[in-house]
Order: structure tokens, then sequence, then C-alpha cells
């Protein structure tokens, strides 16, 4: 079973370019989680989505955009990259009131 | 503000010691806690809790939430070297989307 798969695992950008952080679930979860971790950090909630078709933000969602056209994919899409978005990326899905499903991150750097 | 206080922030202890891990939150009303273990990449899941006073247990793990407290404790028994990681604790609450707040962790490293 995949589970959460999320690509690439590793990224180096350049100030101010742009790319997209890839998630995908098959568990038909309603309810997909975009989080940072910073080192020695907890999670940190970026943006969240409840079904397909609705995205909302969560605590630090200043510089990233989501979507959510299928179920099953839930990208990331930094415009324009700064120095305080280098961070480990996790995506995770869950069922409404179940533990949550994390793919195994990307780590950003952005130089 | 933090809602979720995890406690202490590291911990260093011998193979067979057993520790207690302590999670606390500032929210009356949510709808579960949960613990997650994090080695090397994702965290994975541990236990979830809804409920006062009931113990949930897995092997060397156990947890248990006060809810008078506001708060959930997290003990290893026998630790072995397999068990360092950094454990998270979560809080989910009601009319959020199914959000999870998380703590910052305590990293335990169990030593031979």
């Amino acid at each position: 079973n995949a589970g959460v798969t999320q690509t690439p695992k590793f990224r180096i950008l350049k100030i101010g370019q742009s790319m997209t952080l890839q998630c995908t679930q098959d568990m038909n979860h309603n309810y997909m989680y975009w989080y940072r971790q910073d080192p020695g950090m907890g999670l940190k909630l970026i943006y969240y989505s409840v079904g397909a078709g609705i995205t909302d933000k969560g605590e630090v969602p200043n510089g990233y955009n989501v979507s959510r056209s299928t179920t099953e994919d839930f990208p990331l899409r930094l415009e324009l990259a700064a120095p305080s978005q280098t961070s480990v990326y996790f995506c995770a899905s869950s069922a409404s009131n179940q533990p949550q499903h994390f793919g195994d991150g990307t780590r950003l750097s952005i130089l | 503000e933090d809602k979720v206080v995890q406690s202490p922030l590291s911990l260093v202890v011998h193979e067979g010691d057993t520790v207690t891990l302590n999670c606390s939150y500032e929210v009356t009303n949510f709808r579960s806690l949960l613990w997650y273990k994090q080695e090397k990449k994702a965290p994975t899941f541990l236990f979830m809790l809804t409920s006062s006073g009931i113990e949930k247990k897995s092997g060397r793990l156990s947890s248990i939430l006060d809810k008078k407290e506001l708060s959930s404790i997290l003990n290893i028994t026998a630790t072995q070297t397999g068990d360092s990681a950094i454990y998270l604790c979560a809080v989910v609450l009601p009319n959020t989307g199914n959000q999870f707040y998380f703590g910052t962790g305590t990293s335990l490293t169990v030593i031979p």
C-alpha cells in the first residue's frame, strides 16, 4: 500500500524561484494537510483541505498556495522562494477524527 | 500562543530506564489527543486518546489522558535504543476542519 506519497524528496532552490511539492494519497481520505517542520520545532500547519475543491489556511500560510482538484492530490506551491522557507515539508491525510498518515517529507533548501 | 506544550524538550536515558513524557494543552474542548513517534522521516502514529482516565497500551508504551488536568503522559518502560526519537503530541479541535495542533516534541535519546 502506497499511503501518502510526496515528491521530490530533496530540492535546492535559488531565491525567487518557484516550485510545486506534490502529494498524493490512495486511501480515499477527505482531509489533507501540509506542514513544515523547522529544526527542533514541531509541525506547523500551512494549509489544509476538507475535501476536493475546498482549502483553507493554517497557522503559517504566507508564501504558499494550494489546490485540491481531486480527492487524491494536494500540491503545495511556492511562488517566490525565500530563505525562510528552508524546511522539511510533510503532507498528511486522514479520515474524520482519525489519525493522520504522513508522507516521508520533502527537504527543501533555498539559497 | 502555544496550544500544546510538551516537556521535557529533550531527555537522555540509559537502556532499561523508564521514561515519562508530558503533554499539556490549553484548550478545554477538543475531540482527541494523539501521540506520534518521529524517527528519521515521517511521524508514525502511536495512540489516540479521547476519554479521560482510560490507559492505552502497546507493548512497552502506554498513554493516558487527564482532561481535568488538561494533560496526557506517554510512558515507555525498559527503554531500548530503538526508542530514540522525537515524540510528538497533537490535539484535534472540534469545528476546525479536523485540524491537528502539534507540540514541539520531546527528543528522547536512549544510550546503551
